[in-house]
């Protein structure tokens, strides 16, 4: 059971357009949430996280929403840059454990 | 400076075999985790550290078997190596907030494991 994920595959924008990247997740105890950024044959690079008593954290031109309710986040990169190019993994924690459930990663591709 | 370096960074054997992963650690931090990145890019934990005390230890099949010297140091020991092995191996490490709960993870450049 997958209990993190990010239904897109995929995900092609056009420099300077904003890239929203989905990802959902089942388990009412995840408190913590965090977006990893991997570029090939390198480890995930931590971007932005958001704890569960935040609806939004901010942090450049990186944006996390989170939406409890729905058990939905969401990243915003604006403007999005060709060096954004990577997989992005969407990853969540809960209980004080320190264990991260990773959904399976969405490759944004930015074209020039 | 690499935070969070691993060795070998490429690793192919043939099954049956023993191998080991090393993994260190600059950045203080008390917790250390090893990661199995799959053939279809799914990232799951193995086993967790906290200080050299084993933590989280999933499912995994006891031949895998990690190994904490010190806080700054988390081996991983594969006995029996078996085609299924094959995968992305990623350490990563992080910090305890103090109230229980835990910082981001930093993570590793990852060990490619072929078994053959």
């Amino acid at each position: 059971d997958q209990q993190v994920k990010q239904n897109s595959p995929s995900l092609s924008v056009q420099e300077g357009r904003i890239s929203i990247l989905n990802c959902d997740y089942t388990n009412s105890m995840f408190d913590y949430f965090l977006w990893y950024k991997k570029y090939p044959a390198e480890g995930p690079t931590f971007l932005i996280s958001i704890s569960s008593i935040k609806d939004k954290n901010e942090d450049g031109r990186f944006t996390v929403f989170l939406n409890k309710s729905a058990k939905h986040l969401s990243l915003h990169i604006v403007p999005s840059q060709p060096g954004d190019s990577a997989v992005y993994f969407c990853a969540a924690s809960g209980s004080n454990t320190g264990k991260l459930i990773f959904g399976q990663g969405t490759t944004l591709q930015v074209k020039p | 400076d690499t935070a969070v370096s691993q060795t070998p960074k490429y690793l192919v054997t043939q099954m049956g075999n023993d191998k080991s992963i090393k993994c260190e650690q600059n950045l203080g931090h008390d917790t250390m985790y090893w990661y199995k990145q799959d053939s279809k890019k799914f990232l799951k934990i193995m086993f967790s550290y906290n200080n050299k005390e084993l933590i989280i230890n999933e499912t995994v099949p006891n031949r895998f078997s990690p190994k904490s010297p010190d806080k700054a140091h988390l081996n991983l020991h594969i006995n029996s190596l078996e085609l299924g092995d094959s995968a992305v191996y990623f350490c990563a490490s992080s910090q305890p907030t103090g109230t229980g709960a835990y910082n981001e993870q930093f993570f590793g450049p990852g060990t490619r494991l072929t078994v053959l």
